[in-house]
């Protein structure tokens, strides 16, 4: 198994700019979430997923989009990007009840 | 609402010492509890999960966290650290009512083990 893989690991955008981060995981598993992370403030909840076609709000959804059209495929889109969202990406996938597994990140830069 | 806290932003020891990182956490049912660590430049690694039981934990990398319910903590612990536990330690919680509920993460701890 890979787990769970993004793409890319580093990005730098220009504000306005938009551009996809990629999540996949081969784990079948039903919940996936994005995090960003930030310093001092933890990981906090930008979207999730409990299956495919159902996508829900976090704590910090505003200037994201997401979809899941598949079981594996979880991307987060950003429409227009602002200096705000430079932070780093993590995405994670699991099972109902059990532990969460983290993807290796996406550090993006908006200048 | 849940919430957690982790009230150390850093935790400096010694090689060899005991390593204790405290969390405090607040649902309103039961909590499923998780230790994750993060190593520079990666991703978070799960440790241990409190969902029910015994009140003291065993994970990986000989740690061990110890859930309770009186004091709504769920205290990280290694009776040893190594200079390879120097990293972020993330304390999560989430209500166990509900298989879809969010986790709820900790600001997280800097710990530095010194030679």
């Amino acid at each position: 198994n890979a787990g769970v893989t993004q793409t890319p690991k580093f990005q730098v955008l220009k504000t306005g700019q938009s551009m996809t981060l990629q999540c996949a995981q081969d784990m079948n598993h039903e919940y996936m979430s994005w995090y960003r992370q930030d310093p001092g403030m933890g990981l906090r909840l930008i979207h999730y997923s409990v299956g495919a076609g159902i996508t829900d709000q976090g704590e910090v959804p505003n200037g994201y989009n997401v979809s899941r059209s598949t079981t594996e495929d979880f991307p987060l889109r950003l429409l227009s990007a602002a200096p705000s969202q430079t932070s780093v990406y993590f995405c994670a996938s699991r099972h109902q009840t059990y532990e969460q597994y983290f993807g290796p990140g996406t550090r993006l830069t908006v200048t | 609402a849940q919430s957690v806290a982790q009230p150390e932003d850093q935790v400096n020891v010694a090689e060899g010492n005991p390593l204790t990182v405290k969390c405090t956490y607040s649902v309103s049912g039961n909590p499923y509890l998780f230790w994750y660590v993060q190593y520079p430049n990666r991703g978070l690694q799960f440790l241990l999960k409190y969902i029910t039981g015994d009140n003291l934990v065993k994970g990986s990398y000989g740690f061990e966290a110890e859930f309770n319910k009186s004091q709504t903590s769920f205290h990280l612990k290694k009776p040893s650290a190594l200079v390879s536990d120097s990293a972020l330690y993330f304390c999560a919680v989430r209500d166990i009512e509900g298989s879809w509920g969010k986790l709820q993460f900790g600001a997280g701890t800097q710990v530095v083990v010194t030679p």
